[in-house]
């Protein structure tokens, strides 16, 4: 246990389909990050939050909405999606300051088969 | 970010050391080097982190060339559940990861 939970851990969804990832971290961090794994590829950020602000938004498709209500809480909102989609979504949480927002601590992922 | 090299595959046995090479050669004075794993269908985990000098904590130790070229994960006595993916990251903003080397510790 990392402190870090997501949900689902596995979602198949159509691709008309709205569909909702939801990671929550119980370590006090103040930042969250959504990371994409793909099959034989590396780890893709997608998302940061930091004190609930998105600060950075790595061109991914508005297929995928972020919402970050308070600093424990990040959600995937997923429309739309293509079979390309389907992936492991990570979650991951750290303090906001430089010094510490390399030290992630990781959800263990929902994995996702978009049809 | 600096690029970084790490062999694809590696073996060590069960109770012995495991050692992890990494080259970083265009590493810059203010980039940190960063070791995390993951262990199949798990999220990744933080290992240890360092800018210049030698690191040690409770899961490995981290040895940096004087010249900051490469590095070395030591994992001192490596056991079955050590078998995972390990990412040498090279950074001074945010991660990214690659390829990494497959460690498998085997009995």
């Amino acid at each position: 246990e990392t402190g870090v939970t997501q949900t689902p851990r596995h979602l198949v969804m159509g691709m008309t389909n709205k569909k909702s990832l939801k990671c929550e971290q119980h370590l006090g961090h103040n930042a969250m990050y959504w990371y994409k794994q793909s099959a034989k590829k590396p780890l893709e950020l997608m998302f940061v939050y930091s004190l609930e602000e998105r600060v950075e938004n790595n061109s991914v498709p508005s297929r995928f909405s972020p919402e970050c209500p308070n600093s424990s809480h990040l959600f995937l909102h997923l429309h739309t999606l293509q079979p390309e989609d389907s992936a492991l979504y990570l979650c991951a949480s750290s303090h906001s300051g430089r010094a510490y927002w390399n030290e992630q601590f990781f959800g263990p992922g929902t994995r996702l088969t978009v049809l | 970010d600096a690029k970084t090299t790490q062999p694809p595959s590696m073996d060590c046995a069960e109770g012995r050391a495991a050692n992890l090479p990494c080259n970083h050669s265009t590493i810059s004075g203010n980039e940190y080097v960063y070791w995390y794993r993951q262990i199949h269908s798990q999220g990744p985990q933080y290992i240890i982190h360092g800018l210049k000098n030698n690191e040690t904590n409770e899961m490995a130790s981290l040895i940096i060339t004087e010249d900051r070229k490469s590095s070395t994960l030591i994992l001192p006595h490596a056991t079955l559940r050590d078998t995972a993916v390990y990412y040498c990251i090279v950074s001074d903003s945010r991660l990214t990861f690659g390829e990494g080397t497959q460690l498998t510790v085997n009995p």
